[in-house]
């Protein structure tokens, strides 16, 4: 089945430095990745879309200087948390659309920690 | 804006028993996903619902898309312990690039 690659899996950084995030489709192309967060015991919290060749459109209350996304290839999407702080310490996911049947796919999520 | 109500919020079942959880919206959606999500891993597609009144299984795991098109449940015959983990109902209006909008899950234990 489609895969979603998302890496690092873990990631522990002090505060103020920046992280960055990946996530890549595999086996299938992605006009469209979105970026989730999620707190412990929490749903899912959609942060961005992510489209390939433009710029990725924020949710309300999501700091688009803090979350730099970047769609360069129709594989690619990274997220970097700059100047992080420790309430950026989450669980970051990232999801992909095949865009040929319009299916997502989640990647296996990043947990970031801040020191 | 939409909502999704997936109830119960958490449950304790004994090994073998039914499980059935649900989820309803303010609005009428096309597409109803159920995921489950282990800890510290990423959402992982059960079953996927794109038309009205469809009923889905997937082994043990059968789904319905509600004829209002604002509801769906989830129902998982004869637990296992592996069942254990996080259930995520999710959904979206329309086809696309609109992402998906996700109830607040629901935590099952299953007690062997």
């Amino acid at each position: 089945g489609a895969v979603v690659s998302q890496h690092p899996s873990r990631v522990i950084c002090k505060s103020g430095t920046s992280v960055k995030i990946e996530c890549r489709s595999l086996d299938f192309q992605a006009t469209t990745m979105f970026w989730y967060r999620q707190f412990p015991k929490q749903s899912l919290m959609l942060m961005a879309t992510s489209n390939e060749g433009s710029k990725a459109t924020y949710e309300q209350g999501v700091e688009k200087d803090k979350f730099l996304i970047n769609h360069a290839s129709l594989t690619l999407s990274t997220l970097t948390v700059t100047s992080a702080h420790p309430e950026d310490s989450s669980f970051y996911i990232c999801s992909a659309r095949d865009r040929l049947n319009e299916k997502l796919f989640f990647g296996s999520g990043t947990q970031l920690s801040v020191l | 804006g939409q909502q999704l109500n997936q109830s119960p919020q958490s449950m304790f079942i004994q090994e073998g028993e039914d499980v059935s959880m649900n989820c309803t919206s303010s609005s009428i959606f096309n597409t109803w996903l159920w995921y489950k999500q282990d800890p510290g891993e990423g959402p992982v597609l059960l079953i996927a619902l794109y038309k009205a009144g469809e009923l889905t299984s997937n082994g043990r795991l059968t789904a319905q898309f509600g004829i209002t098109r604002k509801d769906s449940f989830l129902n998982i015959s004869a637990s296992i312990p592996s069942d254990v983990g996080i259930y995520f109902c999710a959904g979206n209006i329309l086809s696309g690039n609109t992402p998906l909008v996700f109830g607040k899950g629901t935590r099952l234990s299953v007690i062997a």
